[in-house]
C-alpha cells in the first residue's frame, strides 16, 4: 500500500522566518509527487515533481525531489501571515491511474 | 475558464434525503474525480472517471452513486446518508488519468452534513 508521510505535522513561525516542509513516500512504480496548499476549501496546486534534484520554484516557494531517499521538501523563505494553510504532499503511482494519495498534512501557522 | 465548480456550497440533508451534488470544469479535463475530505484529514479518493466512464470505484458504500452525464459534468447523488458521512466532498479534473502536468485542479468543495 503506498504511503505519504508529513512532517512536521504543525509548525508555527513569525513572519519573515524560513520553513522547510517534509514529505517521505513509499510507493511502488512512483510517477509524480505533487505538493498542494490547502486554505479553507480547495487545495491549490503548487508544484509537482517527477525527477530528482530538479528545484521547482515559484515566487518564495520551492520545492525538490530526491528519489534515492524517497522524499521531497517544500521550502517556503520570508514566510508571510497568507503562507498559513495546510500544506498537502502527495504521490502517484504509475499503475494507479491518476489516484493521489495524500500524507496528513503539515498546519502551518505564521504570525505577525 | 481554468475553474472547477462544485454545487451547492453548503448542504444539509436527512437521513431519507435524496440529494445531488454537481460538478463542472470546461477545460477539456477528460478525467474527472471525487473526493471525500474529513475535518483535519486529508482527502481520500471515492471515484475517478476517465472519458465518462467509471474507471475506480474506491469500495465506496452504494448510498454515494456517481454519473458523469458528459465529459464536463460529474454529479454525486447521495441516499440515505448516515451522519458519519459528513465531510467536505471534493470534485477535481486533469487532463487525462495519466497526465497531471499541472496537477489536478480542485473545486470548493461541498460541506455536507447529515443530520
Amino acid at each position: 500500500e503506498d504511503k505519504v508521510v508529513q512532517s512536521p505535522l504543525s509548525l508555527v513561525v513569525h513572519e519573515g522566518d524560513t520553513v522547510t516542509l517534509n514529505c517521505s513516500y513509499e510507493v511502488t512504480n512512483f510517477r509524480s509527487l505533487l505538493w498542494y496548499k490547502q486554505e479553507k476549501k480547495a487545495p491549490t496546486f503548487l508544484f509537482m515533481l517527477t525527477s530528482s534534484g530538479i528545484e521547482k520554484k515559484s515566487g518564495r516557494l520551492s520545492s525538490i525531489l530526491d528519489k534515492k531517499e524517497l522524499f521531497s521538501i517544500l521550502n517556503i523563505t520570508a514566510t508571510q501571515t497568507g503562507d498559513s494553510a495546510v500544506y498537502l504532499c502527495a504521490v502517484v503511482a504509475k499503475t494507479s491511474g491518476s489516484r493521489l494519495t495524500f500524507g496528513e498534512g503539515t498546519q502551518l501557522t505564521v504570525n505577525p | 475558464d481554468t475553474e472547477v465548480t462544485q454545487t451547492p456550497k453548503h448542504l444539509v440533508m436527512g437521513m431519507t434525503n435524496k440529494k445531488s451534488l454537481k460538478c463542472e470544469q470546461h477545460m477539456g479535463h477528460r478525467a474527472m474525480y471525487w473526493y471525500k475530505q474529513k475535518a483535519k484529514k486529508p482527502p481520500e479518493l471515492m471515484f475517478v472517471y476517465s472519458y465518462e466512464k467509471l474507471s475506480i470505484n474506491e469500495s465506496v458504500p452504494s448510498r454515494f452513486s456517481p454519473e458523469c452525464p458528459n465529459s464536463s459534468l460529474l454529479n454525486l447523488h447521495l441516499h440515505a446518508l448516515q451522519p458519519e458521512d459528513s465531510a467536505l466532498y471534493l470534485c477535481a479534473s486533469s487532463q487525462d488519468l495519466y497526465r497531471e502536468d499541472n496537477g489536478y485542479t480542485f473545486g470548493s468543495g461541498t460541506r455536507l452534513t447529515v443530520v
